[in-house]
């Protein structure tokens, strides 16, 4: 019962370098999404992908890209990273009419 | 646009005693609730929802939550708190309609459960 898998659970980057972020989910959800948590703001959608072959902008898009690869998989991507990106990024995926299922997050530091 | 916003940003409370942890939305279309807790360096897990029906919503762990429409609220209660409920509880909204699932969610509240 993996649900939602995230990779890596950890990583430190110098400014400017790129990183891409993966997520994959087993339960063949149709929608997917990337959230970043900050302290004392919750959590702020990036970007989703309401099915397979189509992503949309969310509340914070700007510095990041996605690419859903396919149903499974679902990337983010920070091209040239900056220390405001420093923050905990969570993946989610769900069914139609059901709530969203969470994966345990990945941890970016930018320096 | 829809918002959320969760009224206390931590909440300490000794063990056994009830809580109450606040939230506030706004939104011009109907809504669907949602708690969500996060215990330390894991994910986001569901609570509770609320979708339609009963505007009372309980969880399998004790906490329940009432869908207030005139007052725009769902506030998360448990009568008898346990040291093992310290977390940071998130409430969140989802419009109806071609929302396409998004949430938006609160601020969060961190409860502490002192012995």
């Amino acid at each position: 019962n993996a649900g939602v898998t995230q990779t890596p659970k950890f990583q430190v980057l110098k400014t400017g370098q790129s990183m891409t972020l993966q997520c994959a989910q087993d339960m063949n959800h149709n929608s997917m999404y990337w959230y970043r948590q900050d302290p004392g703001m919750g959590l702020r959608l990036i970007y989703y992908s309401a099915s397979e072959g189509t992503t949309d902008k969310g509340e914070v898009p700007n510095g990041y890209n996605v690419s859903r690869l396919n149903k499974r998989e679902f990337s983010l991507r920070l091209e040239s990273a900056a220390p405001s990106q420093t923050s905990v990024y969570f993946c989610a995926s769900r069914a139609a009419q059901q709530p969203q299922h969470f994966g345990d997050g990945t941890r970016l530091s930018i320096l | 646009a829809q918002s959320v916003t969760q009224l206390d940003s931590q909440v300490p409370v000794f063990e056994e005693a009830p809580v109450e942890l606040r939230c506030n939305y706004s939104s011009s279309v109907s809504v669907y609730l949602f708690w969500y807790v996060q215990y330390p360096n894991q994910g986001l897990q569901l609570l509770l929802k609320y979708l339609s029906g009963s505007t009372l919503v309980e969880s399998i762990n004790g906490f329940e939550a009432e869908f207030n429409k005139s007052q725009t609220s769902f506030h998360l209660r448990k009568p008898s708190v346990h040291i093992s409920d310290t977390a940071e509880y998130f409430c969140a909204v989802r419009c109806g309609g071609t929302s396409y699932g998004k949430l938006t969610f609160g601020q969060g509240t961190i409860l502490t459960v002192h012995p």
